[in-house]
């Protein structure tokens, strides 16, 4: 069945740093992309999104790109802030799943000033 | 603004009680979405429901029900059959396509008196 499998947290990084988030994926079809982002005490909100093969979804100063030939979806971003610490989910949805969404376990991301 | 109502945002319940959590929408989704979150874990499918009067069991149905009576509602009620019920609950709405984002509620956090 489908599957998301991300790198585990937490990750620690100093304002300013750069970040990479690994996630990869198992998938019969040709899923479609996400990643959320949850903040303390809240729901997911959607971050970015790609629905194909070598998409780029950004938002925000995050980006990621949607990688066929090696079936990944890392989410990356140049310059951290104090503020984006949160936890991040990689997630995919396909006919396959009735357009259910198949999260992985998530990666908490402490960001120190 | 659209979105997702979830009330209330913090649930007490007592041995032998069932409870109901309420989740509203006024986007227009088909599809509807419970999740269950435990402290540092990452997100389990309850039920989910594609239309009006139809619903799906998720992953971890056992002690939960269900109702969809109209298109933006979709309660969930906690029995006392579910004997480990301290969590934090997600509600989410999507269209049925797999490009498409599901949409999240701030979550209701639910406690054992």
């Amino acid at each position: 069945g489908n599957s998301v499998t991300q790198m585990e947290g937490p990750v620690t990084l100093s304002e300013e740093a750069f970040l990479t988030i690994n996630c990869t994926y198992t998938a019969t079809g040709y899923p479609s992309l996400f990643w959320y982002v949850q903040y303390p005490g809240e729901g997911l909100q959607l971050l970015l999104k790609a629905t194909k093969a070598d998409d780029k979804g950004s938002n925000k100063g995050f980006e990621a790109t949607y990688r066929k030939e090696t079936t990944s979806f890392h989410l990356e971003k140049g310059s951290v802030q104090v503020s984006d610490s949160a936890v991040y989910f990689c997630a995919l949805s396909d006919q396959a799943s009735s357009y259910k969404l198949i999260f992985g376990s998530g990666t908490r991301l402490l960001v120190r000033p | 603004d659209g979105g997702i109502t979830q009330s209330p945002k913090y649930l007490f319940r007592k041995e032998g009680q069932n409870v109901t959590l309420s989740c509203e929408q006024n986007l227009n989704h088909d599809a509807m979405y419970w999740y269950r979150q435990d402290p540092g874990q990452g997100l389990r499918l309850i039920y989910y429901s594609q239309i009006v009067n139809d619903f799906q069991k998720g992953d971890i149905a056992e002690g939960y029900s269900v109702s969809r009576e109209k298109k933006e509602s979709f309660p969930l009620t906690v029995t006392s059959a579910q004997k480990n019920p301290t969590a934090f609950y997600l509600c989410a709405s999507s269209n049925l396509y797999s490009n498409q984002p599901q949409h999240f509620g701030d979550g209701t956090r639910l406690s054992i008196l």
